[in-house]
């Protein structure tokens, strides 16, 4: 069965400084992997996702994640934090059944 | 396009009562679910439906109903509310297809309390 965990339910870093939100998966197929954005009080939107192809995506806002198979690992990053950036952040996979199966997510702040 | 929308965005019922969540897109989205999301657990996956009269069950649909008459709409139905189902309640729909067009739009979300 596909699965994601989000390693640290809560991570702090200063503005300007490197963002690293992690994400191991387990998938005995090639796995959809996805990264969504919640901003308080809002929905869920779509930050990037890797299908296949280019192990390394990007997506809105600064923010890239690299497909790693030798280590199951599909972590977020961002060069230089921003104020605006400060969410919770989930990592996300579909299963064999076609459902989108989430981790517990991660809540970013971004200190001044 | 409004994208995926949902009513109420707060709602507090007492024990017992039972209410329907509205949730509509405008994308001609066939695959639409709903999920719950509580604090440290992320989403959970309650129902969803891959098109006009077909739904199926996700990973907590007990105290749940969904019926899938429209393309468009996909109400969740709270038979008889329990204070563990005060939760934050997001419809999403999605466009299948190819892997580079495959993706979930979540709905604002609905913000439910049970007393």
């Amino acid at each position: 069965a596909q699965s994601v965990t989000q390693l640290g339910s809560h991570v702090s870093v200063s503005e300007g400084a490197l963002v690293l939100l992690r994400c191991n998966y387990s998938s005995s197929v090639p796995p959809y992997l996805f990264w969504y954005v919640q901003y308080p009080n809002q929905g869920l939107q779509l930050l990037l996702k890797y299908t296949t192809g280019a192990t390394l995506v990007k997506g809105i806002n600064g923010f890239e994640a690299e497909f790693k198979k030798s280590e199951t690992s599909f972590h977020l990053t961002k060069p230089s934090a921003h104020m605006s950036d400060a969410a919770e952040y989930f990592c996300g996979i579909y299963n064999q059944g076609g459902k989108l199966i989430f981790g517990q997510g991660t809540e970013l702040s971004v200190k001044p | 396009n409004a994208g995926v929308t949902q009513t109420p965005k707060f709602q507090v019922l007492k024990t017992g009562q039972s209410m329907t969540l509205q949730c509509a897109q405008d994308m001609n989205h066939e695959y639409m679910s709903w999920y719950r999301q509580d604090p440290g657990m992320g989403l959970r996956l309650i129902h969803y439906s891959v098109g006009a009269g077909i739904t199926d069950q996700g990973e907590v649909p007990n105290g749940y109903n969904v019926s899938r008459s429209t393309t468009e709409d996909f109400p969740l139905r709270l038979l008889s509310a329990a204070p563990s189902q005060t939760s934050v309640y997001f419809c999403a729909s999605r466009l299948t297809g190819s892997s580079s067009t495959d993706t979930q739009y979540f709905g604002p979300g609905t913000r439910l309390t049970v007393l």
